[in-house]
């Protein structure tokens, strides 16, 4: 299947500091990709649509100034939480279509694990 | 909206056994549906993607069926094997480029 690559995979970093996550779509191009955040034990919550070239969709809840959703080709979209604060620890997961054309496969990253201290 | 459901949460059988996962959602238009398998501390791995004109879609000692009329898709595993402890997470989008929208997943556990 095709492969999605996140970077890195954990971190840890003070709180007040910004964190970037990457996301690419190693063997296809992804006009959309997709960025999660799962809490221990729980499954994952969309956060936003990641759209090549334009703004990113956000859910309703997720702030927008807080994790600024950056999708510059179409191969890469960039996670960064600004000013990261305990809560914001959290597994963050993206994912992007790829596959069979029109069958809408997802298939995601391995995941970033952050923690804020 | 659409909910999905997986049911039980958590799941333990001894080694080489055939067992069936469940999953179920409350709005038949769906586009796919799609079984993951998430391993502790790592990302999704798709397991099988079964299209809205599919009944079932097989890999190896997986089956997945799809009844959407009733709103249901069953992953079979087949012989169980120590390895295939993880979780199970269904998913269903009711357009190609729409959202996944996913159940809780059952964390399964093969005792050897």
């Amino acid at each position: 299947g095709a492969v999605v690559s996140q970077h890195p995979s954990w971190v840890i970093c003070k709180s007040g500091t910004s964190v970037k996550i990457e996301c690419r779509s190693l063997d296809f191009q992804a006009t959309t990709m997709f960025w999660y955040r799962q809490f221990p034990k729980q499954s994952l919550m969309l956060m936003a649509t990641s759209n090549e070239g334009s703004k990113a969709t956000y859910e309703q809840g997720v702030e927008k100034d807080k994790f600024l959703i950056n999708h510059a080709s179409l191969t890469l979209s960039t996670l960064t939480v600004t000013s990261a604060h305990p809560e914001d620890s959290s597994f963050y997961i993206c994912s992007a279509r790829g596959g069979e054309r029109g069958t809408g496969e997802l298939f995601f990253g391995e995941g970033s694990r952050l923690t804020v201290l | 909206k659409q909910e999905v459901t997986q049911i039980p949460a958590a799941l333990s059988v001894p080694e080489g056994e055939n067992l069936v996962l469940n999953c179920s959602f409350t709005d038949s238009a769906i586009y796919n549906l799609q079984w993951f398998r998430q391993d502790p501390g790592k990302g999704l791995t798709s397991l099988l993607l079964i299209q809205s004109s599919q009944r079932e879609q097989t890999s190896g000692r997986l089956n997945a069926s799809l009844d959407k009329s009733s709103g249901r898709s069953t992953l079979y595993i087949a012989a169980s094997q120590p390895g295939d402890s993880a979780t199970y997470l269904c998913a269903v989008i009711t357009g190609a480029n729409s959202k996944l929208t996913f159940g809780k997943g059952i964390t399964l556990s093969v005792r050897p």
